[in-house]
C-alpha cells in the first residue's frame, strides 16, 4: 500500500515530441506528489509537484495531471528536448511522515 | 545557489568494515535525510533527523546504521559492519521544514556517495 508504481521503465522520444510518464498509488492518505529529475552522477532534483486538491499543474513545458479517483498521476513534457534526457522519478508522501516514497524511475532519452 | 554536498563521491570498502558517509546540508535547513539507491532500483528512504534525533526510520535502517550531526554543519551516516548488499548510491537531503506533506517544502538532494562493498 506504500508503493508507487511507475511506467514505462524507459522511453524514447523524438525532439519536439511529448513525453508521458505515468504513476499509480494505492494509499489515499498520500497528499503530496512530486516529480524528480535525475541526471547521471547527480542527485534527484525536484522538477514539479502537485497536491490532490488540483487536477493539473503546469510549469513551463512540464505538466502534472492528477486523477484522484483513479489514484493516478502523470508527467507530461511538451516539446521534449535532448537536454531533458534523464531519469524521472515520481514520488508520494503523507502529511505526518518525513519520507518520500519513490517510484522505480523512467529513463527518458530524447533524440534530435 | 546553495546545495547539499557529500563526500566522498565514491567509497570502496571491504565487507565487515565500518564506513562513514559525510554530508553538509544547506545551512539554514533543519531536517536531514538519508536515502539510498541500489543500482537500477528506486530511491529508498532510510532515515530522517531533526533537532539532534532520529525523527523517522525505515525497516532498512537497522542496528548496523547510525546517524549523527557531530557539529553545526556536518551530517553523517555510519554503517558499522558493511555487507555486500549495502553497495548502493547513498543520497543525503535536507529541507527547511519537514520536506513533504502539508508543509510541502522541497527536499534538496546531494550528488550522492557511491558505496561499493567488496
Amino acid at each position: 500500500q506504500q508503493q508507487v508504481k511507475q511506467s514505462p521503465q524507459s522511453l524514447i522520444v523524438q525532439k519536439g515530441g511529448i513525453s508521458i510518464i505515468n504513476c499509480a498509488y494505492e494509499n489515499t492518505a498520500f497528499d503530496y506528489f512530486p516529480w524528480y529529475q535525475q541526471f547521471p552522477g547527480k542527485g534527484p532534483a525536484l522538477l514539479i509537484a502537485i497536491r490532490p486538491d488540483v487536477s493539473e499543474k503546469k510549469e513551463g513545458r512540464f505538466t502534472i495531471s492528477f486523477n484522484k479517483s483513479a489514484k493516478q498521476f502523470s508527467l507530461h513534457i511538451m516539446d521534449s528536448q535532448p537536454g531533458d534526457s534523464a531519469t524521472y522519478f515520481c514520488a508520494a508522501s503523507m502529511w505526518d511522515t518525513d519520507k518520500l516514497i519513490f517510484g522505480t524511475g523512467t529513463r527518458l532519452q530524447v533524440f534530435p | 545557489e546553495p546545495e547539499v554536498t557529500q563526500t566522498p563521491s565514491h567509497q570502496v570498502t571491504q565487507m565487515g568494515q565500518e564506513v562513514i558517509l559525510r554530508c553538509v546540508p544547506i545551512s539554514n535547513h533543519l531536517y536531514f535525510y538519508w536515502y539510498r539507491q541500489i543500482l537500477g532500483q528506486k530511491v529508498e528512504f532510510l532515515v530522517s533527523f531533526y533537532n539532534n534525533e532520529i525523527s523517522e526510520k525505515s525497516e532498512i535502517f537497522d542496528d548496523q546504521f547510525s546517524v549523527e550531526r557531530p557539529d553545526g554543519s556536518n551530517f553523517t551516516l555510519k554503517i558499522r559492519s558493511t555487507k555486500l548488499e549495502d553497495s548502493a548510491m547513498y543520497f543525503c537531503a535536507s529541507s527547511e521544514a519537514r520536506g513533504t506533506g502539508v508543509m510541502g517544502t522541497e527536499a534538496f538532494f546531494g550528488q550522492g556517495t557511491r558505496l561499493t562493498v567488496v
